[in-house]
């Protein structure tokens, strides 16, 4: 049972634009939200998060916005840069309980 | 401050055989998780530990799978006997209070 759902396994953009991931889950008990970028080889590393008292953290290029009557969140990187090439994985928790959803390759073109 | 350090980076083994997989958390951190990758999946969480006790670990295959983190600071992860599908990236990760989780870079094991 995915609690949590990343239905775009990759995305391609310009170098410049802006970049947006999708995550939707279904356990309405969840309370924090987060965003792991992984590179390969490597573990994921935190990029940002968003309490669910919350509908939008910015920070930089990255800004996650909530919606929680449509159990969706979405992160955006604006301008993307080729760097931010990675897989970005969306994971929600209750508690101290985590879970993560199975990831979206972004590839920013130069 | 230092991160949360896993060994081996990479491992490769024969099925049936044992294996096991070593984490020390960031100082301070009392939950411990272990996380279970596979290829083009997200993580999956095999176990979680708050300070030496089990919190959860419902999806331990337990018939293969232990884990322990004896003193409440480092922990193994061991698979025995190892079956081809165990093939993944075991990914430990650390938590202390008011902070997310922060992972290790994973051990890579191939079981042939």
């Amino acid at each position: 049972d995915q609690q949590v759902k990343q239905n775009s396994p990759s995305l391609s953009v310009q170098e410049g634009r802006i970049s947006i991931l999708n995550c939707d889950y279904t356990n309405s008990m969840f309370d924090y939200f987060l965003w792991y970028k992984k590179y390969p080889a490597e573990g994921p590393t935190f990029l940002i998060s968003i309490s669910s008292i919350k509908d939008k953290n910015e920070d930089g290029r990255f800004t996650v916005f909530l919606n929680k009557s449509a159990k969706h969140l979405s992160l955006h990187i604006v301008p993307s840069q080729p760097g931010d090439s990675a897989v970005y994985f969306c994971a929600a928790s209750t508690g101290n309980q985590f879970y993560f959803g199975t990831g979206t390759s972004l590839t920013v073109i130069p | 401050e230092a991160g949360v350090a896993q060994s081996p980076r990479y491992k490769i083994i024969e099925k049936r055989q044992s294996v096991a997989f070593w984490c020390n958390p960031i100082s301070g951190h009392a939950t411990l998780y272990w996380y279970q990758q596979i290829l083009g999946q997200g993580p999956k969480l095999l176990i979680q530990f708050q300070n030496n006790g089990v919190v959860d670990d419902s999806q331990l295959p337990k018939d293969r799978f232990s884990a322990e983190r004896l003193k409440g600071v480092d922990s193994t992860l061991k698979i025995q006997p190892a079956k081809l599908e165990d093939s993944a990236v075991y990914l430990c990760a650390s938590m202390g209070i008011n902070t997310e989780a922060f992972f290790g870079q994973g051990t890579r094991l191939t079981v042939v």
